[in-house]
C-alpha cells in the first residue's frame, strides 16, 4: 500500500537558518512520481516540485533544494537562509504510475514557521 | 487563464441540509479530484474523475456524491450534511498521470 509519512508535525526556526523537511514514502511501483507542496497561510496550494522515479538527481531552485534517495524511500526539502515568507505548511505526496489515475496520497504536512 | 475555480469560498449549512461545491477548469484537463482538508490530518481523496462520463470513489466518499457530464464542470455533492463533514474542501485537475496538480483556492465548509 501507498504511504507518505511527514513525522516533523512543526518545526520552528529564525531567519536565515537553513531547515530541512523530512518525507519518507512507500510504494510497491517501480514506477512512481513524488511532489512537495505549500500552503501558506492564505490557504491555497502551490506546487513546488515533481520528480519520477527514475531520477534520483537532486535538484535546486535558488534557496530550495531536495534530496532523493531511493535506497531509504525518502524525499527532503531543505530551504536554505529560510525567510518569514517560508513560513506555510508543507505536503509530500506520491502517485504511482500503474494505476493510471494520478491519485495523490498526501502525508499530513509539517507546519513551518520561521520568526524574524 | 483562470485556471481551478471552485465556489462558494465559505459555507455553513445545518444539519441535514444539501449543497453543491462547484468547480470548474478551463485547461482541457482530463484528470480531476476532491480532496478534503482536515486540521492535522492532510488531504484525503474523496472523489475522482478520469475524464467526462467518468467517477471513482476515493479514500473517504460516503456522504458525497460527484458527477461529470462536461471535461470542465466537477461538481460535489453532499446530501444530508453532518458536522463530519466541517472541513476544507479541494478541488484539482492535472493533464497527465504524474505531472502534479492545479488546485483550485478551496471552499471552507461549516456544519452546525
Amino acid at each position: 500500500a501507498q504511504k507518505v509519512t511527514q513525522a516533523q508535525t512543526e518545526i520552528s526556526v529564525v531567519e536565515k537558518e537553513d531547515v530541512t523537511l523530512d518525507c519518507v514514502y512507500e510504494t510497491r511501483d517501480t514506477t512512481y512520481y513524488l511532489f512537495w507542496y505549500k500552503q501558506p497561510p492564505s490557504g491555497e496550494l502551490v506546487f513546488l516540485i515533481r520528480r519520477n522515479s527514475f531520477d534520483e538527481q537532486n535538484e535546486i531552485s535558488g534557496r530550495y533544494s531536495w534530496n532523493f534517495q531511493k535506497s531509504t524511500s525518502s524525499f527532503n526539502f531543505t530551504i536554505t537562509a529560510s525567510q518569514v515568507v517560508d513560513s506555510a505548511v508543507y505536503f509530500c505526496a506520491l502517485s504511482e504510475a500503474r494505476s493510471n489515475t494520478d491519485k495523490l496520497i498526501f502525508g499530513t504536512g509539517t507546519r513551518l514557521q520561521v520568526f524574524p | 487563464n483562470a485556471g481551478v475555480t471552485q465556489t462558494p469560498k465559505f459555507r455553513i449549512l445545518k444539519i441535514g441540509q444539501s449543497m453543491t461545491l462547484q468547480c470548474t477548469q478551463d485547461m482541457n484537463h482530463n484528470y480531476m479530484y476532491w480532496y478534503r482538508q482536515d486540521p492535522g490530518m492532510g488531504l484525503k481523496l474523496i472523489y475522482y474523475s478520469v475524464g467526462a462520463g467518468i467517477t471513482d470513489k476515493g479514500e473517504v466518499p460516503n456522504g458525497y456524491n460527484v458527477s461529470r457530464s462536461t471535461t470542465e464542470d466537477f461538481p460535489l455533492r453532499l446530501e444530508l450534511a453532518a458536522p463530519s463533514q466541517t472541513s476544507v474542501y479541494f478541488c484539482a485537475s492535472s493533464f497527465l498521470a504524474g505531472y502534479g496538480y492545479t488546485f483550485g483556492s478551496g471552499t471552507r465548509l461549516t456544519v452546525v
